[in-house]
């Protein structure tokens, strides 16, 4: 079993729409959870960072995280051709090991 | 400020020959890894230097596989003999020392196809 499940897509909405990205995990140490925006051929970027359970926003964008159920979101509210890109979850332990376990991916297109 | 530089961007070898990738860390990152995208799988962390010493080499696939940072500054990972399941993008990310967690700068990746 993967440690960290994200669906591929790909998603396709038009301009304008609530997107909703998730990632779930099973590793229950797991207290760092990012969120990564790719375009292609480019490295991936930092987008949101959460610490432990919670919300937190950032402009459009919304990350939850649900410790309980092994799960986080991302929300773009009113999304638009430029945030057309491949979301990648990201997350790890609070111990000194930075090593990030990632999701596969979502590509998302937002069609104007 | 620049980013993370890697070079080459694309590289096509045979099976059994060598190639090196390089990296150029953002200035005063001491905060240095190696990942890997082979396509359709996750991003895998391959290694972490802080500075010029290893904290962490235990994504490396094998011993086919060298990574250094000489003086703390770039880093270069060489694989050799080169396999066809090490084809892949290898990305490398910098940090600072004490830097906001999880925030890694990346480069845009060197794309390694292995004939």
């Amino acid at each position: 079993q993967k440690e960290v499940e994200q669906d591929p897509g790909p998603l396709s909405v038009p301009e304008g729409a609530i997107v909703s990205l998730n990632c779930t995990y099973s590793n229950s140490a797991f207290q760092y959870f990012m969120w990564y925006r790719q375009y292609s051929r480019k490295g991936p970027e930092l987008l949101m960072y959460t610490y432990s359970s919670g919300n937190k926003e950032d402009g459009r964008f919304t990350a939850q995280v649900d410790k309980s159920s092994k799960y986080i979101s991302l929300f773009i509210r009113d999304s638009q051709p430029s945030d057309s890109a491949t979301y990648l979850c990201a997350m790890r332990d609070a111990g000194n090991n930075r090593k990030l376990i990632w999701g596969l991916g979502t590509s998302l297109a937002v069609n104007p | 400020e620049a980013g993370v530089t890697q070079f080459p961007s694309h590289s096509v070898i045979e099976k059994g020959q060598t190639v090196t990738l390089r990296c150029d860390p953002i200035s005063g990152h001491d905060n240095l890894y190696w990942y890997r995208r082979v396509m359709g799988k996750e991003i895998k962390f391959l290694l972490h230097f802080v500075k010029e010493s290893k904290q962490d080499e235990s994504g490396m696939p094998n011993n086919r596989f060298l990574a250094e940072r000489t003086g703390g500054t770039y880093s270069t990972l060489k694989v050799q003999p080169a396999e066809l399941e090490d084809s892949g993008v290898y990305f490398c990310a910098s940090s600072q020392r004490g830097g906001r967690t999880g925030e890694l700068f990346f480069g845009e990746g060197s794309r390694l196809t292995v004939l």
